[in-house]
């Protein structure tokens, strides 16, 4: 089976660092994404992890433990604009080779 | 230039009917998806398409039929369709040996 997980929904201060995090159990692994999705709009990809550690951009970094099945999103400097929901996604591999998503953790930035 | 296009936006239909919805792309990617995203944001993949293949997501109804008349265009098709097949249907694209996937604006399909 597959089960991701990630909390529904978190509130941070602008200006503040907030860290969303992700744990999965899937029957393969060939990488694990972090899309953005503001209201009504498509998923943006944010970041793309395969291997054991942390990728920085930006503002944005992304941390992977394979072992562990668990990764999170760090967001600093936030501003009012990264008000969204956050998506982790993993790529499996075989079948449709889509992303298989969590359920989106909705972030609130107060001001 | 939109790199992901998809028509119409909104789509509201009564139950029983058959609808399509269109999806182009013109970033030359090889393999294209659906996916739905339903009343709780839970977004699924439906289908994959690359190079006249078609893999399907196991539980998709058979109501439901991708079809591609060339490498830009993937267009899915709803048969007698359902209360439930209420939700917001997005394509996504993705060009081979590569990981992002780039996805369209969705269009809402609510049916009556």
């Amino acid at each position: 089976g597959q089960n991701i997980d990630q909390p529904t929904e978190m509130t941070a201060t602008e200006g503040a660092i907030v860290q969303i995090n992700c744990t999965y159990q899937t029957s393969g692994f060939n990488g694990l994404f972090w899309y953005q999705q503001h209201a009504g709009e498509a998923p943006t990809f944010l970041s793309y992890n395969v291997l054991d550690g942390l990728e920085e951009k930006g503002r944005f970094s992304s941390f992977l433990s394979r072992s562990k099945g668990y990764s999170y999103l760090l967001l600093k400097e936030l501003q009012m604009k990264d008000s969204a929901s956050y998506l982790c996604a993993v790529r499996e591999g075989g079948g449709a080779d889509g992303l298989t998503f969590g359920k989106g953790t909705h972030l609130i930035i107060q001001p | 230039d939109t790199a992901v296009s998809q028509t119409p936006k909104y789509l509201v239909t009564q139950m029983g009917n058959d609808k399509s919805i269109k999806c182009e792309q013109n970033l030359g990617h090889d393999t294209m998806y659906w996916y739905k995203q339903d009343s709780k944001k839970f977004l699924k993949i439906m289908f994959s398409y690359n190079n006249k293949e078609l893999i399907i997501n196991e539980t998709v109804p058979n109501r439901f039929s991708p079809k591609s008349p060339d490498k830009a265009h993937l267009n899915l098709h709803i048969n007698s369709l359902e209360l439930g097949d209420s939700a917001v249907y997005f394509c996504a694209t993705r060009r081979d040996r590569s990981y992002e996937q780039y996805f369209g604006p969705g269009t809402r399909l609510t049916v009556t």
